[in-house]
C-alpha cells in the first residue's frame, strides 16, 4: 500500500510552547491530506483537510488559530499547535488519499501516518 | 451530519468466528471502510464497500447493505494476534474525502 510517514512519533512539551507535525507521501502525491485527532479509547475525530496549496478546511469546533495547517508541497503537509496546554495532549494522526484512476488499485481509502503522540506538560 | 454506532467491546476465543456489526446514518453515502487498529498504532485498512453484498478477502470479510445502513465485518479462524479495535468508517459526500469513524469495536481473542 501507500506509504505516508509523520514525525515526530513522540513528544512532550512544556505548556504554552508550540509543537510541529509533519505528515508526508512518500510513494505518491496527495492534493488532499487530513488530520485526525484520537484520544485515549476514544476513535479518531477528525480536524481538519488539508489542500495543497489553499487554506485548510476545519471541522466545527477546532480552533483554526490554534491548530496550524500548512500544505506547501504535494507530498508535506504540518500541523503545528500552537501555545500548546495539557489538553491538547493526545494522539495526533494525518492520513492521505491516492488518487483515482484507470492503473490506481486503491479504492479510495485513506493511508495513516504512524501517529504523533503529544504530552503537553 | 453523519452517525455511526458498533458494539464497545466484543470477546471470543482463538478458532472462533466473530462478527462485528456496524449501523450508519449518512446523507450522502460514498463508502464504507473498516480498519484495525492496535493499541497506540495507526489504523490499517482492512476493506472497503460501497456496493451492497460481501466482500471476502482472506480470513476477512465485510458485507454492505445500503438500504439498511448496516455493515459487518466478520472475522474467520481468530488469531490472538487479531485482538484489537476495529473502526468503521464511512465517506460521506457533505465530508468530502474524508472518512468519518465510529467509536470503534475492542475485540479481544483469548487462547
Amino acid at each position: 500500500g501507500a506509504v505516508v510517514s509523520q514525525h515526530p512519533s513522540w513528544v512532550i512539551c512544556k505548556s504554552g510552547t508550540s509543537v510541529k507535525i509533519e505528515c508526508r507521501s512518500l510513494d505518491f502525491q496527495a492534493t488532499t491530506m487530513f488530520w485526525y485527532r484520537q484520544f485515549p479509547k476514544q476513535s479518531l475525530m477528525l480536524m481538519a483537510t488539508s489542500n495543497e496549496g489553499s487554506k485548510a478546511t476545519y471541522e466545527q469546533g477546532v480552533e483554526k488559530d490554534k491548530f496550524l495547517i500548512n500544505h506547501a508541497s504535494l507530498t508535506l503537509s504540518t500541523l503545528t499547535v500552537t501555545s500548546a496546554h495539557p489538553e491538547d495532549s493526545s494522539f495526533y494522526i494525518c492520513s492521505a488519499r491516492v488518487g483515482g484512476g484507470v492503473r490506481s488499485p486503491y479504492t479510495g481509502e485513506l493511508f495513516f501516518g504512524e501517529g504523533s503522540r503529544l504530552t503537553v506538560l | 451530519g453523519q452517525n455511526i454506532d458498533q458494539p464497545t467491546e466484543m470477546t471470543a476465543t482463538e478458532g472462533a468466528i466473530v462478527q462485528i456489526n456496524c449501523t450508519y446514518q449518512t446523507s450522502g453515502f460514498n463508502g464504507l471502510f473498516w480498519y484495525q487498529q492496535h493499541a497506540g498504532e495507526a489504523p490499517t485498512f482492512l476493506s472497503y464497500n460501497v456496493l451492497d453484498g460481501l466482500e471476502e478477502k482472506g480470513r476477512f470479510s465485510s458485507f454492505l447493505s445500503r438500504s439498511k445502513g448496516y455493515s459487518y465485518l466478520l472475522l474467520k479462524e481468530l488469531q490472538m494476534k487479531d485482538s484489537a479495535s476495529y473502526l468503521c468508517a464511512v465517506r460521506d459526500q457533505q465530508a468530502g474525502t474524508a472518512l468519518i469513524f465510529g467509536k470503534g469495536t475492542t475485540l479481544s481473542v483469548s487462547s
